[in-house]
């Protein structure tokens, strides 16, 4: 069973930050956050990942509650391009096993 | 450019006949896995291998069938054994096994009529 608790969908006005909200409140100390999005029948594409500081890339920032029981991956301009579901995954470190939830819909509406 | 690429893109097929997914990798990654994919779920794992002539059953690996002879290439055989083969199937690939870091390729799916 995923370890991970995602809202089914959300929606967010285009060119607003998207906020999308993880809750992970039994992760381990050498666990890792892990987002990926998958637009429609596509293959899924990785965004971002932490272990306990926040992150940021071209893509995305990631936050990390300071107890990690939570977290919030952040797409601070959003376009429609970033309409997809988005799956928030914890994975041990080391180890090759992602294991996948029903994740979050986002739809950008214009 | 550097990528996986899947085919086919959709496959249909018989009840009773087995098929294989091709997958193949210009990215000179070790590790490769397979997944499958039904409506509205999250990805569960089929196979994944680490290296060439090895390979290790993922969560779902009843009915299906890998083979790992070149590193490039990691084709899935769907069996007639599979109870539910009708899904969409994703090849992925990382640079080694233990990271989360996978490259995905467009996927395939498989409707069995």
């Amino acid at each position: 069973d995923a370890k991970t608790t995602q809202p089914p969908s959300m929606d967010c006005a285009e060119g607003r930050a998207a906020n999308l909200p993880c809750n992970h409140s039994t992760i381990s100390g050498n666990e890792y956050v892990y987002w990926y999005r998958q637009i429609h029948s596509q293959g899924p594409q990785y965004i971002i990942h932490g272990l306990k500081n926040n992150e940021t890339n071209e893509m995305a920032s990631l936050i990390i509650t300071e107890d990690r029981k939570s977290s919030t991956l952040i797409l601070p301009h959003a376009t429609l391009r970033d309409t997809a579901v988005y799956y928030c995954i914890v994975r041990v470190r080391g180890n090759y096993q992602l294991i996948w939830g029903a994740g979050t819909k986002l739809i950008i509406k214009p | 450019d550097g990528g996986i690429t899947q085919s086919p893109k959709y496959l249909f097929r018989k009840e009773g006949q087995n098929v294989t997914l091709s997958c193949e990798q210009n990215l000179n990654h070790d590790a490769m896995y397979w997944y499958r994919q039904d409506p509205g779920q999250g990805l569960r794992l089929i196979y994944y291998s680490q290296i060439v002539n090895d390979f290790q059953k993922g969560d779902i690996a009843e009915g299906y069938s890998v083979s790992r002879e070149k590193k490039e290439s990691f084709p899935l055989t769907v069996t007639s054994a599979q109870k539910n083969p009708t899904a969409f199937y994703l090849c992925a690939s990382s640079p080694q096994a233990n990271t989360g870091e996978l490259f995905f390729g467009e996927g395939s799916r498989l409707t069995v009529l």
